[in-house]
């Protein structure tokens, strides 16, 4: 265990519609980064917060956005559903606001849309 | 924009021998280099990682080799076990204030008994 927990773990919507993942990072830990993860492909970074801040943001589409509550835990939305936002949504954190140090993954949210 | 190599997408091996993933990255400024290990629908899990300070660095069966002038970094793995078949990824940073952590497509590794 991680210590990083996201719900829901599996989604399943229709095209159209409108999801939140949530996630809570490590206890103590400020940053929150957001990665997608589509079928047997690699971890395309899509946004991270830090202590409540958005601070860096990769090739995020401009219908999924992202918040950082002042309870640190994070929540992403994906709205106007398509089939290839199919795909395996980790969230992971760490106690710094950059990389230097070992980030932890929480166990994924699966979203299947149909 | 930044981005990092990885290389080759598949591996097999035979149990006991070596195994070698390479990764070659864009940001010169990059200075934290972590490889991560991903097993079939699990989350992804650090096993190893390299500052630019650093050479090389070992733990058990498992090394990282980093150099900096040709901006290349590479896994090795000795004596793979079965267990070690899995999802590799190698990731670099981006330089201290941008914040971003860019993945490898990834290697999967398969060790045959």
């Amino acid at each position: 265990d991680s210590g990083v927990t996201q719900t829901p773990k599996h989604l399943i919507t229709a095209t159209g519609q409108r999801v939140t993942l949530r996630c809570s990072p490590r206890s103590g830990d400020l940053s929150v980064y957001w990665y997608q993860q589509s079928l047997d492909q690699g971890l395309q970074f899509l946004i991270q917060y830090y202590n409540g801040e958005e601070r860096a943001k990769g090739n995020i589409l401009e219908r999924f956005s992202a918040q950082q509550f002042p309870d640190l835990h994070s929540e992403l939305n994906l709205s106007s559903l398509e089939l290839g936002d199919s795909a395996l949504y980790f969230c992971a954190s760490s106690p710094k606001g950059h990389w230097d140090t070992e980030a932890f993954f929480g166990q994924g949210t699966r979203l299947t849309v149909v | 924009g930044e981005n990092v190599e990885q290389h080759p997408s598949t591996l097999s091996v035979q149990e006991g021998d070596s195994a070698v993933i390479k990764c070659t990255y864009s940001d010169s400024a990059s200075n934290y280099f972590p490889w991560y290990k991903q097993e079939l629908g699990k989350r992804p899990q650090l096993i190893i990682d390299i500052r630019s300070n650093v050479g090389e660095k070992k733990d058990q069966r498992i090394a990282v080799t980093l150099n900096k002038t040709a901006k290349h970094f590479s896994l090795h793995i000795t004596e793979t076990q079965p267990e070690d078949s899995a999802v590799y990824f190698c990731a670099a940073s981006g330089a201290y204030n941008t914040d971003k952590l860019i993945f490898g497509t990834g290697t999967r590794l398969q060790v045959f008994p």
